[in-house]
């Protein structure tokens, strides 16, 4: 079955500190990768996704994450965090080829940015 | 409409009452997803629609939970007889096939 892995259930960090988050994933297959945002009192968003090509993911509001197949993860990274990046982080993952889409969720990791 | 829309956005009941929350999907999606996010944990895949049939119930509890979709708009999750461990964020998401999945804000239910 899969299962996804957030090692990390609450970073706290200043401002302009340097920002990884970790992200292991179980699965036999192929898959798709997907980190998911959570700002308070908001819906979840789709920071950036992993399909195929690059490994090297670039998404929103200057995160990236890194697909490194043989070691099962998808760790996301932010050179310098802001307060605004305050938020919840979910890692998730889908099996390719998917007749679903459903998405498997990691646990969260909850980021506070201290200003 | 512009996004996923749920209500009620909050739900209090008292133990052993049903209970209905909705979902109205962005148009033209036809897949829909419900998930539960009980506190502090990660999102709970629930049941998975392609138009107005469900491929895919495994996440559903047990049988006082249920679903249904009318055609590729509005769905229907209703939990029979709650239970004090059903309290959490029932979230929805709605994408075209295997696409990103757009979220709601979810309906918080509580119960008592």
């Amino acid at each position: 079955a899969q299962s996804v892995s957030q090692h990390n259930h609450h970073v706290i960090l200043s401002e302009a500190a340097s920002l990884e988050l970790g992200c292991n994933y179980s699965y036999g297959g192929t898959v798709n990768l997907f980190w998911y945002v959570q700002y308070p009192g908001q819906h979840l968003q789709l920071l950036l996704k992993y399909f195929s090509g690059d490994p090297l993911v670039k998404g929103i509001k200057g995160f990236e994450a890194e697909f490194i197949k043989s070691k099962f993860s998808f760790n996301l990274r932010k050179p310098s965090v802001q307060w605004s990046d305050t938020a919840e982080y979910f890692c998730a993952v889908n099996g390719r080829p998917s007749n679903t889409g459903k998405l498997i969720f990691g646990q969260g990791t909850t980021l506070q940015v201290k200003p | 409409g512009a996004g996923v829309s749920q209500s009620p956005s909050n739900k209090v009941t008292e133990k052993g009452k049903d209970v209905e929350l909705r979902c109205d999907p962005i148009s033209g999606h036809t897949a829909l997803y419900w998930y539960r996010q009980r506190l502090g944990q990660g999102l709970e895949f629930l049941i998975y629609f392609q138009g107005n049939s469900a491929p895919d119930k495994s996440g559903l509890p047990s049988d006082r939970f249920s679903a249904e979709r009318t055609g590729e708009s509005v769905s229907t999750l209703t939990i029979q007889r709650t239970q004090q461990e059903d309290s959490a964020v029932y979230l929805c998401a709605s994408s075209i096939p295997t696409g990103e999945l757009f979220f709601g804000e979810g309906s918080r239910l509580t119960v008592l």
